[in-house]
């Protein structure tokens, strides 16, 4: 069965550079969340999309931006990075802002050197 | 807030051993719990849930009550396999109106590790 997936598996950046993280749900799911996890750390809850709209919003940085596209997938945009970005970034889809379990890609290991 | 309170770990067991992580919440409303599991270089995967008070969650194996009365959602397995190492989550997210209800809230996670 088709999973989230999530593009580049790995980043490295240096400070004040910019990344930009992408995942691609499960195909049908209308809802995308992004979650942050530093190292040692639970995940923490950054932002999620329903139906191409932001449906919430958690401890987002104002650095950081993202959007959902007209095929459903989604895009962190992370803009003068600091070290302590580094991160394993998680992006989950489910149906219908969640009624339904959540999915978790594999995550995006960035690197802030 | 609403926030998840998880044993620390590491937990190190012999194969076939009883396990318990316990777990905790704390949040206004009416939650629904979790218990997600992470294998290493994996994502998240729900082991299992349970929506309302005094429902166990199942999988694998592994069960865990809702309990409000002590707020807490413990994980158990009668008999561990080497397979089972991995890091739990539990997690919760609310039910209640203007919820988004896939917002979870995360524990600290446990590792455990299972040796034959």
């Amino acid at each position: 069965a088709a999973g989230v997936i999530q593009s580049p598996r790995h980043l490295i950046k240096e400070k004040r550079e910019t990344a930009t993280l992408k995942c691609y749900p499960i195909p049908r799911h209308d809802t995308v969340y992004w979650y942050q996890q530093g190292p040692g750390q639970d995940p923490q809850f950054l932002i999620s999309f329903y139906e191409k709209m932001q449906s919430d919003k958690g401890s987002i940085p104002d650095r950081f931006s993202a959007q959902q596209f007209s095929d459903y997938h989604s895009e962190l945009n992370m803009s003068s990075l600091e070290l302590g970005d580094s991160a394993l970034y998680f992006c989950a889809s489910s149906l219908d802002r969640g009624n339904s379990p959540l999915h978790f890609g594999n995550g995006t290991r960035l690197t802030v050197t | 807030g609403d926030s998840v309170t998880q044993m620390e770990g590491p937990v190190t067991l012999s194969e076939e051993a009883f396990l318990t992580i316990n777990c905790t919440y704390t949040a206004t409303g009416y939650p629904s719990l979790f218990w997600y599991v992470q294998y290493p270089g994996e994502g998240l995967q729900l082991l299992l849930k349970a929506t309302k008070a005094d429902d166990k969650g199942s999988n694998k194996g592994f069960e865990a009550t809702y309990r409000k009365e002590t707020t807490s959602f413990h994980l158990e397995k009668g008999s561990v396999q080497v397979s089972d190492s991995a890091v739990y989550f539990c997690a919760l997210t609310r039910l209640d109106r203007g919820s988004t209800l896939g917002r979870l809230y995360f524990g600290r996670g446990t590792q455990l590790t299972v040796w034959p």
